[in-house]
């Protein structure tokens, strides 16, 4: 089946700091990935997507390269600041043709703490 | 900006008690879903629903779970009889078909159930 795996955190930076979050995932056929965040105390919402190979998603300064030869989506902000201090899920869900219903399967989440 | 809505925000129930989560998805999207995360895990999905019925449901989705679309805008998650184990944040989320089959998921903020 489907799986997503994310680096182990939590993660802590100094403001300012560059920040990589690794993403790989197993899937057959050609899924779309995602990165959601989840702030403290907030649910998830959707930080960039990539629907096909080579596609970069980018929003906030953050962004991700769907690597289909690496299997990954990598997360990268050169800058980060202290609001950047969230939870970082990785995602995927089946591409065009598939039989999932856009269900999607997530990372175990990296905790990213930015302190200034 | 249209947004999921859930309701209520934290429930707490006596194990064997029946539960019913809300959701008013955003209003023109077709597609909907549970998802549910343990603390400090995570986020698992649990089922999809389209054209009034179950798309897909993963195993965690038992006959102790239902889902219903009542009227024209609430998405509810019953637990029929809860589990100490059912403690989680359950998360709805909707998202329109479009050219692509499918479309990104948006969340709502998460119901926060505690079963003790």
């Amino acid at each position: 089946g489907n799986s997503v795996t994310q680096m182990e955190g939590p993660v802590t930076l100094s403001e300012e700091a560059f920040l990589t979050i690794n993403c790989t995932y197993t899937a057959t056929g050609y899924p779309s990935l995602f990165w959601y965040v989840q702030y403290p105390g907030e649910g998830l919402q959707l930080l960039l997507k990539a629907t096909k190979a080579d596609d970069k998603g980018s929003n906030k300064g953050f962004e991700a390269t769907y690597r289909k030869e690496t299997t990954s989506f990598h997360l990268e902000k050169g800058s980060v600041q202290v609001s950047d201090s969230a939870v970082y899920f990785c995602a995927l869900t089946k591409g065009a043709g598939g039989t999932s219903y856009g269900k999607l399967t997530f990372g175990q989440g990296t905790i990213l703490t930015v302190h200034p | 900006e249209p947004e999921v809505t859930q309701t209520p925000s934290h429930q707490v129930t006596q194990m064997g008690q029946e539960v019913i989560l809300r959701c008013v998805p955003i209003s023109n999207h077709l597609y909907f879903y549970w998802y549910r995360q343990i603390l400090g895990q995570k986020v698992e999905f649990l089922v999809s629903f389209y054209n009034n019925e179950i798309s897909e449901k993963s195993e965690i989705f038992d006959d102790q779970f239902s889902v219903e679309r009542p009227d024209g805008s609430n998405f509810t998650l019953k637990i029929r009889s809860t589990k100490l184990e059912d403690s989680a944040m359950y998360f709805c989320a909707s998202s329109a078909p479009s050219g692509v089959v499918f479309e990104t998921q948006y969340f709502g903020p998460g119901t926060r159930l505690l079963v003790l």
